[in-house]
């Protein structure tokens, strides 16, 4: 199927600002989006970006997208205790079908 | 309240014996997905609906059936389970499946066969 890569782990001190960066393989894609997972919860959209962008910005999340590099971003401004999570990426192909990344684990430390 | 609902939510059972994951929306969406989720892997879509009586196969189906007989409901049905299929599986559900609509996931099921 079509690759969306993202690193693992990420460890960020409280206050400073996360970034998780994500890949994908299918230059196609219309829709690239951030999913968020809290422990024992399903997945909760956070935001999205259509391919013709280059940036949304939603409160402390800012999205860029390189379309040319096929690298998708997000970065949590102000990173709190809350924001303790796993973030996927995920990227939507032919029009319905929605790839994710493996995940991303974010542990905000004090 | 919007919501989709699995269940059940933990699961232990043997080898063999056939199961089936009930999945239920209240927010009338034509889309509706099986996903499951494992380590290192992320998620993984293993069968979708695009409407009623309308499914296909995702990446992983192998092992998997699903149905779609009213719009509400689409089960994911283990006819004979193996260790393999030991997993944290979500459903999720849209207004269809294309464009800029949000997927909502159920909490998940997590299936534990021995």
């Amino acid at each position: 199927g079509e690759d969306v890569e993202q690193s693992l782990f990420l460890s960020v001190r409280e206050g400073d600002s996360s970034v998780i960066n994500c890949t994908y393989t299918d230059s196609s894609s219309t829709y690239l989006y951030w999913y968020k997972q809290e422990p024992g919860a399903g997945l909760q959209l956070l935001t999205y970006i259509f391919s013709n962008m280059d940036m949304k910005q939603d409160q402390r999340l800012t999205v860029l997208l390189n379309k040319k590099d096929k690298h998708l971003s997000l970065r949590i401004a102000d990173t709190q205790t809350g924001d303790s999570a796993i973030y996927f990426c995920a990227a939507l192909f032919n029009d319905y079908k929605l790839s994710f990344g493996a995940g991303t684990t974010v542990t905000v430390r004090a | 309240e919007a919501q989709v609902t699995q269940n059940p939510r933990y699961l232990i059972t043997v080898t063999g014996k056939k199961l089936t994951v009930t999945c239920s929306q209240n927010m009338n969406h034509e889309y509706m997905s099986w996903y499951r989720q494992d380590p290192g892997l992320g998620l993984r879509q293993i069968y979708y609906s695009m409407n009623v009586e309308v499914t296909d196969k995702g990446d992983v189906p192998e092992g998997y059936k699903v149905s779609r007989k009213e719009k509400r409901n689409f089960p994911l049905i283990l006819e004979s389970p193996s260790p393999n299929q030991t997993s944290l599986y979500f459903c999720a559900s849209s207004i269809t499946g294309t464009g800029a609509t949000e997927a909502f996931f159920g909490q998940g099921t997590r299936l534990t066969v021995v």
